[in-house]
């Protein structure tokens, strides 16, 4: 059964914790994201990876760690330097370019919230 | 500015009804459009995807269209069914640079009521 998936679906975290999500996937894709979801705001890139052992920064990278040491994996830490963590984080993964559609599959989503 | 734009933010309809979404987009340069669909707390769909050269495409009740032109693109849903009750995201995808970058519409959402 192929597929993204994440978890935890729901984790809380307190103040000054550094917490890790997870991401996993089975569909040989290269490229992993890492989404960060507000009520009304559009998906935000936090960070993303093309390739094992590396990976870029998105659009609001700060307060987040990720590391790729697998191709089908790509966990992301929160730390305590996030300032608002509490959001829906969702995780994609694609083709890359050229080599097949460039469809992004989207994990369930993790929902944290900061107590 | 790459921005993406989607109206209206919300809608309610009475089921078996037809309503149809925008997008309006000013990205560039454009590579192609898609639609996604939300379900609450889960992750999107995709539901379309539009090329510079397609006006028209459908996926069974969904039809998006797109005018590069005017650079706008619509969802259809027709004969609405409860299960459409949902958020969908309008989604641009730019060329630049030999680099690939989404820029995501914030969504509306669509109640289907019986």
């Amino acid at each position: 059964d192929g597929g993204i998936t994440q978890s935890p679906k729901y984790l809380f975290r307190k103040e000054g914790q550094n917490v890790t999500l997870s991401c996993e996937q089975n569909l040989n894709h290269d490229a992993m994201y890492w989404y960060r979801q507000d009520p009304g705001q559009g998906l935000r890139l936090i960070y993303y990876s093309q390739i094992v052992n590396d990976f870029q920064k998105g659009d609001i990278a700060e307060g987040y760690s990720v590391s790729r040491e697998k191709k089908e994996s790509f966990p992301l830490t929160v730390t305590s330097a996030q300032k608002n963590p509490t959001a829906f984080y969702l995780c994609a993964s694609c083709m890359l370019a050229g080599r097949g559609s460039d469809e992004q599959f989207f994990g369930p989503g993790t929902r944290l919230t900061v107590l | 500015k790459n921005q993406v734009e989607q109206s209206p933010q919300s809608l309610i309809i009475l089921e078996g009804k037809n309503c149809t979404l925008q997008c309006n987009y000013t990205v560039s340069p454009f590579s192609n459009l898609r639609w996604y669909k939300q379900d609450t707390g889960r992750g999107p769909v995709s539901l379309t995807i539009m090329t510079f050269s397609e006006n028209t495409k459908s996926n069974g009740r969904y039809t998006a269209t797109l005018d590069a032109d005017t650079k706008q693109s619509s969802l259809h849903i027709t004969a609405s069914q409860l299960s459409d009750s949902a958020s969908y995201i309008c989604v641009v995808r730019l060329t630049q640079g030999g680099s690939e970058k989404l820029v995501f519409g914030k969504g509306m959402k669509l109640t289907v009521n019986p």
